[in-house]
């Protein structure tokens, strides 16, 4: 069973307007969250992250809402840029020395 | 910020072939190190959890004779794919975890095609 499920593999934004990616988990046991972006053929690089004591992170362009409730986050973008076109994958842990569950990711297009 | 080195970024190799891949943290230790399977329009996959000075953590289904992980120091974490076949053939990427903030830097990956 996943834990963390990005359920759209795929979102195509015009350049400038937001972009919007979902994320939903199901441990609640989860407490640290992360955005992961990448390129083909190369590891992901961290994004931005966000512990459940927050509700919203922002960061640049960059924001990370969290809604406990819901075990739901989502990553907006904006304003989003031709270069922001990549997979991005939405990561889940416990606390402490945990390895991160990743979800299957979403392939951003950002159409200029 | 944290450069985590994977080497190398590409290898082909012959079916029955051991190939070692090593993940280098350069300007921190890391007494933690992961390493991740992709497989194409897949999520990255755990396969185990390295820690320096002590036998790695395997997940479940993954071969641990098969996939050799040995973490000597606090800045290095190799993994060998031993007698490799084609089924094998994937992307791996390493991560290190910076300490205290537990941040995760990941490798740029290891493009493996065994023939």
């Amino acid at each position: 069973d996943q834990q963390v499920k990005q359920n759209s593999p795929s979102l195509s934004v015009q350049e400038g307007r937001i972009s919007i990616l979902n994320c939903d988990y199901t441990n609640s046991m989860f407490d640290y969250f992360l955005w992961y972006k990448k390129y083909p053929a190369e590891g992901p690089t961290f994004l931005i992250s966000i512990s459940s004591i927050k509700d919203k992170n922002e960061d640049g362009r960059f924001t990370v809402f969290l809604n406990k409730s819901a075990k739901h986050l989502s990553l907006h973008i904006v304003p989003s840029q031709p270069g922001d076109s990549a997979v991005y994958f939405c990561a889940a842990s416990a606390s402490g020395n945990t390895p991160l569950v990743f979800g299957k990711g979403t392939r951003l297009s950002v159409i200029a | 910020g944290a450069v985590v080195s994977q080497h190398p970024s590409r290898v082909i190799c012959k079916s029955g072939t051991s190939v070692k891949i090593e993940c280098r943290s350069l300007d921190f230790q890391a007494t933690t190190m992961f390493w991740y399977r992709q497989f194409p329009k897949k999520s990255l996959m755990l396969m185990a959890t390295s820690n320096e000075g002590s036998k790695a953590t395997y997940e479940q289904g993954v071969e641990k004779d098969k996939f050799l992980i040995n973490h000597a120091s606090l800045t290095l974490s190799t993994l060998t794919v031993t007698s490799a076949h084609p089924e094998d053939s994937s992307f791996y990427i390493c991560s290190a975890m910076e300490q205290p903030n537990e941040k995760l830097f990941f490798g740029s990956g290891t493009q493996l095609s065994v023939l």
